[in-house]
């Protein structure tokens, strides 16, 4: 049982370039989010999916896409990567649906620097 | 807007003495609270949860909630030095039928001295 996994762990990217970063759960949750943490921010809401085929914006969205590919898949995806977007990603996920079931539970996180 | 306020720190506390982080918010609606805690370069790890006003003990951790007031607490006692971290407060409005994710403070940074 890995729980939250991601990939890659590291990446540089140039100011323009696109990637996805991956993650997987195998927890059989419902719901599944992507934050980012930066110095002084905290972690900041970027996208979540309350369940299979559905997703929503969080705090702050743009210049970001995501897919629920399945249950146990969601990704993330910078079209044109810009610097003000190096920072450490973090997938969670949670059984959610609930009261009471919705402790997330996070992925160890991809550091991402775009020059 | 939800906000979660949090000392920033250092809180620096002897070993084997109780530690006491706290947190407020913003948003009366929020039903669900939580303690994470961050390594340096690790993810966040759950510590706690509580929804019901009053204490909830877990080991040498007490979180306390009192909605009353929008605060909510973390007591550690017995401080060790491997406690020493980053403790994360996030609370949750649960909307419908799915969570819509937390809201996080920024987080107090705990350093236990031997």
């Amino acid at each position: 049982n890995a729980g939250v996994t991601q990939t890659p762990k590291f990446q540089v990217l140039k100011t323009g370039q696109s990637m996805t970063l991956q993650c997987a759960q195998d927890m059989n949750h419902n719901s599944m989010y992507w934050y980012r943490q930066d110095p002084g921010m905290g972690l900041r809401l970027i996208y979540y999916s309350a369940s299979e085929g559905t997703t929503d914006k969080g705090e702050v969205p743009n210049g970001y896409n995501v897919s629920r590919l399945n249950k146990r898949e969601f990704s993330l995806r910078l079209e044109s990567a810009a610097p003000s977007q190096t920072s450490v990603y973090f997938c969670a996920s949670s059984e959610a649906g609930l009261a009471g079931t919705d402790t997330q539970y996070f992925g160890p996180g991809t550091r991402l620097t775009v020059l | 807007q939800k906000e979660v306020e949090q000392n920033s720190g250092p809180l620096s506390v002897p070993e084997g003495a109780i530690a006491s982080l706290n947190c407020t918010y913003s948003d009366r609606g929020s039903q669900s609270f939580f303690w994470y805690r961050q390594y340096s370069g690790k993810s966040p790890e759950l510590i706690m949860f509580i929804y019901s006003n009053g204490d909830k003990e877990d080991g040498r951790f007490t979180a306390q909630l009192n909605k009353a007031s929008q605060y909510v607490s973390l007591l550690i006692r017995d401080s060790q030095p491997s406690d020493s971290a980053t403790y994360l407060c996030a609370v949750n409005i649960l909307s419908g039928g799915g969570a819509d994710g937390l809201t996080f403070g920024k987080g107090t940074h705990l350093i236990i001295q031997p």
